[in-house]
């Protein structure tokens, strides 16, 4: 499997509605990013969590990480249409080589 | 807009042809790379640039050829490609630090068809 796996795959929900999603990975990391990708852009960083930290917030973001269980999960609050987009998590091993997981697709209905 | 630009922004080409993608950076990053994305796919890491040596190279095929002139500019050199290899190539940009701990800063991409 590959490393930094995500669920749900895909997620749909109203505006102002939370919408939460998670993400695995298997070997040990330096910290965990998260980034966001609208459709036929590039990617953008939205927060990063290093090894030693178990949560993190940037406005409406809140992340967490649980090294035991090797897992975080992302929290977007009062979801807003403009939230539309794929969401990935991405672990950066200590050899410096960062991959990422497979990514959930959000969708915010108005 | 973002800070790292690549063109082109599409590219069509034939599998004989010979290409250039480009990307470019003026945020004073030393750390480059190069991902291959397929369609509802995630970024898969093709090179590693950092202080304008190739510090990763992750087993990417001969007909993928990067080159990093200066800190800000970096290429990716493309001959003899096949049909699978048509996907979006995004460049991304960083800092260095003594740890993997910064943010990358991506490029919109070049999306790549070869027929």
């Amino acid at each position: 499997s590959q490393q930094g796996e995500e669920d749900p795959q895909a997620l749909s929900i109203q505006e102002g509605e939370n919408a939460t999603m998670n993400c695995s990975y298997k070997t040990s990391i330096n910290n965990l990013q998260w980034y966001r990708q609208n459709s036929g852009r590039g990617l953008v960083h939205l927060i990063l969590i290093r090894s030693n930290e178990r949560e993190k917030h940037s406005g409406r973001l809140r992340v967490t990480l649980d090294t035991s269980k090797k897992s975080s999960s992302l929290l977007i609050t009062a979801s807003r249409a403009a939230d539309t987009a794929s969401y990935f998590c991405a672990t950066v091993a200590p050899a410096g080589k960062s991959t990422f997981g497979d990514g959930t697709t959000l969708t915010v209905k108005p | 807009d973002t800070e790292v630009t690549q063109t082109p922004k599409h590219l069509v080409m034939g599998m004989t042809n010979k290409k250039s993608l480009k990307c470019e950076q003026h945020m004073g990053h030393r750390a480059m790379y190069w991902y291959k994305q397929k369609a509802k796919k995630p970024p898969e890491l093709m090179f590693v640039y950092s202080y304008e040596k190739l510090s990763i190279n992750e087993s990417v095929p001969s007909r993928f050829s990067p080159e990093c002139p200066n800190s800000s500019l970096l290429n990716l050199h493309l001959h003899a490609l096949q049909p699978e290899d048509s996907a979006l190539y995004l460049c991304a940009s960083s800092q260095v630090s003594r740890g993997p701990d910064q943010p990358q800063h991506f490029g919109d991409g070049t999306r790549l068809s070869i027929l």
